[in-house]
């Protein structure tokens, strides 16, 4: 059982480049999440999924899209990078959308664009 | 958008110390506290998901208090291991809807001394 699992650990882009930010996980979780994490930030919802074919966005999405084919499979594409995105990606799931439930976390993506 | 918020930022602990931090939310519209440990180059992993007034759980030497009528949480560190050294962080959901949607305050980073 490998939880949730991130691609790439680590990436640079170039400014205006394009990369999508692999996720999958495999405990049969409806409930995905993708947040950002900045220095002394606390992480920021970039976008959820409720389930296959069902995304939204979250507090700071502008510069990302997502999709949701899969249950398993959660990507977040980033088009044409800035500066701005330089950070710490970290994907999310939770087997339900009730309040108490944990989330369990992937080893988070550090991105760098430069 | 809830604002929760840690502190401190960080500190510093003598080994076989212990210590203890804050997390503050609003007080108003409380759903749920979670608390998780985020070691270096690790996934975030959840301690406690707290959901009473007056709760108190425990995890072999940590554990952490819930205040939901003045909005805080504090979670203690008993006879510090350099084990524990991690970012401890605090999020609550945004509202009680589709997905569990969490705020997650700054962080507190926790390093161990030996």
């Amino acid at each position: 059982n490998a939880g949730v699992t991130q691609t790439p650990k680590f990436r640079i882009l170039k400014i205006g480049q394009s990369m999508t930010l692999q996720c999958a996980q495999d405990m049969n979780h409806n409930y995905m999440y993708w947040y950002r994490q900045d220095p002394g930030m606390g992480l920021k919802l970039i976008y959820y999924s409720v389930g296959a074919g069902i995304t939204d966005k979250g507090e700071v999405p502008n510069g990302y899209n997502v999709s949701r084919s899969t249950t398993e499979d959660f990507p977040l594409r980033l088009e044409l990078a800035a500066p701005s995105q330089t950070s710490v990606y970290f994907c999310a799931s939770s087997y339900s959308g009730a309040t108490n439930t944990e989330a369990f976390f992937g080893q988070g993506t550090r991105l760098t664009v430069v | 958008i809830l604002n929760v918020e840690q502190s401190p930022q960080s500190l510093h602990v003598q080994e076989g110390d212990s210590t203890n931090f804050t997390c503050s939310f609003p007080s108003s519209n409380f759903y749920a506290l979670h608390w998780y440990r985020w070691e270096t180059a690790k996934s975030p992993e959840a301690l406690f998901v707290m959901t009473l007034n007056g709760d108190e759980k425990k995890k072999g030497r940590i554990s952490a208090t819930l205040n939901t009528k003045e909005g805080y949480s504090y979670l203690y560190i008993k006879g510090s291991q350099p084990e524990d050294s991690a970012t401890y962080l605090c999020a609550s959901p945004n509202f009680k809807a589709a997905g569990n949607k969490l705020t997650f305050g700054g962080g507190t980073r926790v390093l161990v001394k030996p």
